[in-house]
């Protein structure tokens, strides 16, 4: 199966600067390269994604980069507000039509 | 559109008792349908997912079963609860062609076994 890690777990920044969080997975069939973000007690939603015939793709503050060489993945943030907060996860597809999410990434956007 | 619907929102239930969540999506057909665990301040661990009706497939061995009555209702059960079925359990759908991966999430449930 898929084993996906995602650095850091825990990220602290101020209002405005970048935070950027990785993920590295195992399975060299992925093809598929999801970020979701998790507000507190609520539902996981799809915040950018990017296939594998692609190296980047950004959506105005986000973007993901994507090294299959590799075998990881990136979310960049410019301009972090506070409506950032969040938990991030990445969920790499590998075999099948399966995601495999990774531990999730806290990220805390200060004033 | 496409919606999702899970419920209840939270349940509160005592260990030995039965569990019966429910999720039905609308405004798709053959849609692959999903239950996820999220245990406190953790990643989502994939329970089952389903392909089609009747087809259910197992990830992790435990105390829940899942079943597909309808083509777009998906069931999470349990005969016997246990304090660590305890979670928030969210489901999930996606498109049935390879080349719609992106998955939706219901709004979840939150279970407390005590």
């Amino acid at each position: 199966g898929e084993n996906v890690e995602q650095h850091p777990s825990t990220l602290s920044v101020q209002e405005g600067d970048s935070a950027v969080i990785k993920c590295t997975y195992s399975d060299s069939a992925s093809n598929y390269f999801p970020w979701y973000k998790q507000e507190l007690g609520k539902r996981p939603q799809l915040i950018i994604d990017i296939r594998s015939n692609v190296g980047e793709k950004k959506d105005q503050r986000i973007a993901v980069t994507l090294n299959k060489t590799a075998k990881h993945f990136s979310l960049h943030i410019t301009e972090t507000q506070p409506e950032d907060s969040a938990v991030y996860f990445c969920a790499p597809r590998g075999g099948g039509n399966k995601l495999t999410f990774g531990t999730g990434t806290q990220l805390k956007v200060e004033l | 559109s496409q919606t999702i619907h899970q419920w209840p929102a939270t349940l509160v239930q005592p260990v030995g008792s039965p569990l019966s969540l429910e999720c039905t999506v609308e405004g798709t057909s053959n849609p692959n349908l999903y239950w996820y665990r999220q245990a406190a301040g953790r990643g989502l661990q994939l329970l089952f997912y389903s392909v089609g009706i009747g087809q259910i497939s197992s990830e992790v061995p435990q105390n829940l079963s899942a079943s597909r009555p309808q083509d777009r209702q998906f069931i999470l059960s349990s005969k016997k609860l246990l304090l660590s079925d305890s979670g928030f359990y969210l489901c999930a759908w996606s498109g049935s062609s390879n080349r719609v991966h992106i998955q939706y999430f219901g709004a979840g449930t939150r279970l407390s076994v005590l």
